[in-house]
């Protein structure tokens, strides 16, 4: 099946720097969506991507669709602890009827 | 409460009993999922329903069966609950299959001893 990698798989920072993870297929997808997951909760939808290129923002995040379609970006800019918690990529593919595929997510800890 | 839930949200059973999970949602979506999470992965797809009476398997369903009798419910059963079954269970629901948002409940967490 479709494999999605993601990393880093953890990040420890400091409060106030910026932040970057990727996730990359050897498949092609046609939507890109990022989840943050709070300890306890269900993942919760952050931003979706549709296009190839497209960059979009959500508050002080950022994703990018990749150009080949095989890659997507997130940035937080200017972390807070709330900022905490475990960040998915998915991808969507046509050739897979619509379901989405998780990387295995980037456990994000946020130093005050 | 308007939303998704799932109960229970915690289950201890031991090995060879069957186990049942609920997920209820109030929204009228479509379609309902099931995932499974374990510790350290990403989820990945146990069964998915696009409406009242019509279920598919995802990528691990062996061992579960699922049903979708309401539109608004999607019950989970481990029929002879393993080891390997020891994870977090996620339900969710959309409107349309993926290309909208999936709504995830708060999860079940499932201890097979």
């Amino acid at each position: 099946g479709q494999q999605l990698n993601q990393s880093p798989q953890s990040m420890f920072i400091q409060e106030g720097e910026d932040v970057s993870m990727n996730c990359t297929s050897s498949s092609i997808f046609n939507t890109w969506l990022w989840y943050k997951q709070d300890p306890g909760e269900g993942p919760v939808l952050l931003i979706a991507l549709y296009k190839a290129g497209e960059l979009t923002s959500n508050g002080r995040l950022t994703a990018q669709f990749g150009i080949t379609r095989k890659d997507s970006f997130l940035n937080i800019s200017a972390s807070i602890p709330s900022d905490v918690g475990i960040y998915f990529c998915a991808g969507q593919s046509n050739t897979n009827a619509g379901k989405s595929t998780f990387g295995d997510g980037t456990t994000l800890t946020v130093k005050p | 409460d308007a939303g998704i839930t799932q109960s229970p949200r915690y289950k201890i059973t031991e090995t060879g009993r069957q186990v049942t999970l609920m997920c209820h949602q109030t929204w009228s979506h479509s379609y309902m999922f099931w995932y499974r999470q374990d510790l350290g992965h990403g989820l990945r797809l146990i069964y998915y329903s696009a409406a009242a009476d019509i279920t598919d398997k995802g990528e691990v369903s062996d061992g579960y069966v699922v049903s979708r009798s309401k539109t608004e419910n999607f019950p989970l059963t481990l029929e002879s609950a393993t080891r390997s079954q020891t994870s977090v269970y996620f339900c969710a629901s959309s409107e349309s299959q993926g290309w909208e948002t999936q709504y995830f409940g708060p999860g079940t967490r499932l201890l097979v001893l």
